[in-house]
């Protein structure tokens, strides 16, 4: 199975500041048809996910514009410009390339 | 508006079984795959099991290959996924979702399963 590698595993941010995570793949996530399924989703307390970030740098319906991917190949990043208080969860990483579909362990984001 | 509507969890003994559903609306249901999706208490996310949008091909993670088995209901917009041999380990929130590498992907609310004795 494909190895999602997240760093850091723990984000204390503060208010206003940017933050970003790191999704390390143990392979290539390009797929024959040349795209790349790599995906971050949104663990709020009490929410269900929310998934902000499609095919790398593809932003879902919703999401504010302060959450960006980038990377490719093995190495992504998912950004956020300004950190807010509702930002606070866990973000995982996950890929749809091979089967099975496999998540990253996961980073969470606390404010300092 | 891509909506899902998940039931048909609760509180089961191990070795127990138990059928979960998934409504789904706002979209053309029978053209995309959907999977099931599930969160541990104080865990990750685990991928468990996909179906294509005919029902012709299905998939499932080792852990519950075996056990479970995912089926679809085009006429009713619905997915299912039988759980057999329900193991302690298989408590989660259970979530459906659909075709996760594309656009329009929101989750639903998730129905827990809890496995105990």
């Amino acid at each position: 199975d494909v190895v999602l590698t997240q760093s850091p595993l723990s984000l204390p941010v503060t208010l206003g500041q940017p933050a970003s995570i790191s999704c390390r793949s143990s392979q290539s996530l390009v797929y024959s048809d040349g795209n790349t399924f790599l995906h971050w989703f949104q663990l709020r307390p009490g929410q269900s996910p929310r998934r902000l970030i499609y095919q790398t740098s593809k932003r879902d319906s919703g999401v504010p514009d302060r959450f960006s991917g980038s990377g490719s190949g093995t190495d992504f990043t998912l950004k956020i410009s300004r950190v807010e208080a509702e930002d606070v969860g866990v973000y995982y990483c996950m890929q749809g390339t091979y089967w099975p579909p496999t998540f990253g362990g996961g980073t969470k984001v606390e404010i300092k | 508006e891509v909506q899902l509507l998940e039931a048909g969890g609760g509180l089961v003994r191990p070795g127990g079984s138990l059928r979960l559903s998934c409504a789904a609306s706002g979209f053309i249901f029978s053209s995309y795959d959907m999977s099931w999706i599930r969160q541990a208490p104080g865990k990750g996310l685990e991928w468990v099991s996909v179906i294509t949008g005919s029902g012709g091909g299905t998939n499932y993670a080792d852990s519950v290959k075996g056990r479970f088995t995912i089926s679809r209901d085009n006429s009713k917009k619905t997915v299912y996924l039988q759980m057999n041999s329900l193991r302690v380990d298989d408590t989660a929130v259970y979530y459906c979702v659909k075709d996760f590498n594309w656009g329009d992907s929101p989750w639903g609310q998730g129905t827990l399963v809890t496995v105990s004795s």
